[in-house]
């Protein structure tokens, strides 16, 4: 079984700050690939970032980067330079190469910018 | 339209009766998923449609749910003898076969469903 774990409910971070949201994860399956989508308020899912359990470098795109754990099975998302548009929730998602190839979401962070 | 569409975008219904709800996927996704996140909640997983194998139903909460896929496109969400627990949004989510780990899904913006 695949398990996603996001222990923040709530985050707070100053704008033009850098933010670590936590993700960590549980599957026995060597094969894997973890997911970051975003939710503002308005509730559609914006795909953020992507890394392969055997990539070797950790993935970024712009300002988001994932710092790759794999030993400790975490995936957490850095933010740089936080702006008043990223708050909204953020989600950690998984999908394993086993079994029917669904898409598994943890609960979500809120992350709040302040100015 | 060029991404996932569902109908309706909200739903009041009385307690009891039976909803269905509609996902449109993006054409030429031949996986299709459908989640319900609660009030503030994450998305739980429900059923999983991809090509014509068979569905991953395994996040089904109780046979009141169902699901069909007619001819590898639209999808149909079903919940019979609506419960007030049944309230939430309804992601519907689409992709390209999952060839890779990495491909992305595509989320429609939800049906909010509420029973009265």
């Amino acid at each position: 079984a695949q398990k996603i774990t996001q222990t923040q409910p709530g985050m707070f971070v100053q704008e033009k700050e850098a933010v670590t949201l936590d993700c960590t994860y549980d599957t026995s399956d060597p094969s894997y690939g973890l997911f970051w989508y975003k939710q503002p308020s308005s509730g559609e899912m914006i795909f953020l970032i992507y890394q392969g359990s055997y990539d070797q470098q950790n993935a970024t795109e712009g300002r988001y980067s994932l710092n790759f754990q794999k030993a400790r099975k975490s995936a957490n998302l850095v933010i740089s330079a936080s702006q008043l548009g990223d708050s909204a929730m953020y989600f950690c998602a998984m999908r394993v190469q086993g079994g029917s190839e669904k898409l598994v979401f943890g609960k979500g962070t809120k992350l709040t910018v302040n100015p | 339209g060029a991404g996932v569409s569902q109908s309706p975008s909200n739903k009041v219904t009385e307690k009891g009766k039976d909803v269905e709800l509609r996902c449109d996927p993006i054409s030429g996704h031949t996986a299709l998923y459908w989640y319900r996140q609660s009030l503030g909640q994450g998305l739980e997983f429900l059923i999983y449609f991809q090509g014509n194998s068979a569905p991953d139903k395994s996040g089904l909460p109780s046979d009141r749910f169902s699901a069909e896929r007619t001819g590898g496109s639209v999808s149909t969400l079903t919940i019979q003898r609506t419960q007030q627990e049944d309230s939430a949004v309804y992601l519907c989510a689409s992709s390209l076969a999952p060839r890779g780990l990495n491909t992305e899904a595509f989320f429609g913006q939800g049906t909010r469903l509420t029973v009265v």
